[in-house]
Formats: structure tokens, sequence, C-alpha cells
């Protein structure tokens, strides 16, 4: 049963305009939230997390938000860059876990 | 920075064959990892080990082991090859448990069984 879903398998955006990838959940005791980006061929990597007593953290040009009582977590690219076109996975973990519990993906294309 | 080397970036194995991909981190992290990527479905867990010699069942552990010998190093074991197990395999590591345990990949291994 999949506890994390990215419901948009694509999305497109142009260069310089805001990316918005979403991510529902269904586990009210996921207290850690993640986002990583994968390019083809190679392993994914962190990007930011969040914590569930935030409901916002920042890095850069990324943003990411997170509605508990919605379960629901967005991540902002602004200004999008070509270099961002990559699978975008959304994970989460419990208090007392260890793996992580991670979407389908979202393949973000930005077009110059 | 967080290390996690996978030994082998591509493999082709025959149907039937017993294959071994392994992983090394050099963090000295607790936990270790192998998720499998496929299109369409994502990252899913197939087994984890939070200590040396110890091991937990993921999502799809079926045809799979693993060994754990040293705490830098966790192998997956497939012990009979089927075509079904074409697959991108990601090992990963983290330092510990619950609040902030980021999990750190390694550049995967592309499987390819005929």
């Amino acid at each position: 049963d999949q506890q994390v879903k990215q419901n948009s398998p694509s999305l497109s955006v142009q260069e310089g305009r805001i990316s918005i990838l979403n991510c529902d959940y269904t586990n009210s005791m996921f207290d850690y939230f993640l986002w990583y980006k994968k390019y083809p061929a190679e392993g994914p990597t962190f990007l930011i997390s969040i914590s569930s007593i935030k409901d916002k953290n920042e890095d850069g040009r990324f943003t990411v938000f997170l509605n508990k009582s919605a379960k629901h977590l967005s991540l902002h690219i602004v200004p999008s860059q070509p270099g961002d076109s990559a699978v975008y996975f959304c994970a989460a973990s419990l208090h007392s876990g260890y793996a992580l519990n991670f979407g389908k993906g979202t393949s973000l294309l930005v077009t110059p | 920075d967080v290390k996690v080397t996978q030994s082998s970036r591509y493999l082709v194995k025959r149907t039937g064959e017993k294959v071994f991909l392994e992983c090394v981190q050099d963090m000295d992290h607790e936990n270790m990892f192998w998720y499998r990527q496929d299109p369409g479905l994502g990252l899913r867990l197939i087994y984890f080990s939070y200590d040396v010699k110890m091991k937990e069942k993921g999502d799809i552990p079926e045809g799979y082991s693993v060994s754990r010998e040293k705490k830098e190093r966790f192998s997956l074991i497939l012990e009979s090859a089927s075509t079904n197990q074409t697959s991108m395999y990601l090992c990963a590591s983290s330092p510990g448990t619950g609040s902030g345990n980021t999990i750190y990949f390694g550049e995967g291994s592309w499987l390819t069984v005929v």
C-alpha cells in the first residue's frame, strides 16, 4: 500500500518560472519529509527536508511546504532552470523508523 | 561528504546465475539499505540492515538475500537471477533512526538478466 503518493508523473515548466511538485501521504505518524532529485543513470541526491514541527523550509531556490492537516507537502523551485530537469522523489520517515517511504516520482522538464 | 560506492555500475547476467552486488560506505553509518528503482514504481525497499550481521526485510525481499559482515559493507545477493529482476539497484546508508534521518545513495547498479 503506497503511503507516499506523487500523483503527477510529469511536469513541464518554462525556464525562469516556478515549478511546484506535490506529494501526499497517508500515515499521520510520519514526522520527517525529504525531497530527492535523480538524474538518469545516477543515484538520487538529497535536496531538502522538513520536520513535522515546521511548515516551511527554504534552501536557496528550493522551498518545501508542509500542511500536516492535509497530509500534503510541496516543493517549490524558483526560478526554474534547465538543469533542474530530473525526476523528483518525495519521501517520508517515522520517528523510530530506519527506512524511507518513497513516492513514485515526478519527472520535471524545464524548457528554455 | 558521504560516499556510498557500488562496485559494479553495469552488469549482464544469465537467468539462474547467482549475482552479488557490493556496496561500501565510508561514513561509519549504522544503517544500510538496498532499493530497486523501476519506471512507474519509484524506489522500493528490498532489505535493510541497522547493525552488523542484522538484517530486516523490506517491501520486496522475495528472490533476494543480503549480507552485512562489516559495518561499512552491505551486499545484495540474487540467489537465482530471473528476468523480472532486471532493474536499477540502489544502495544507501544513513547514520541513525528517527527524525532527521537522511539517507544517502550510491550511483546505482544497472542489472540486466537475459
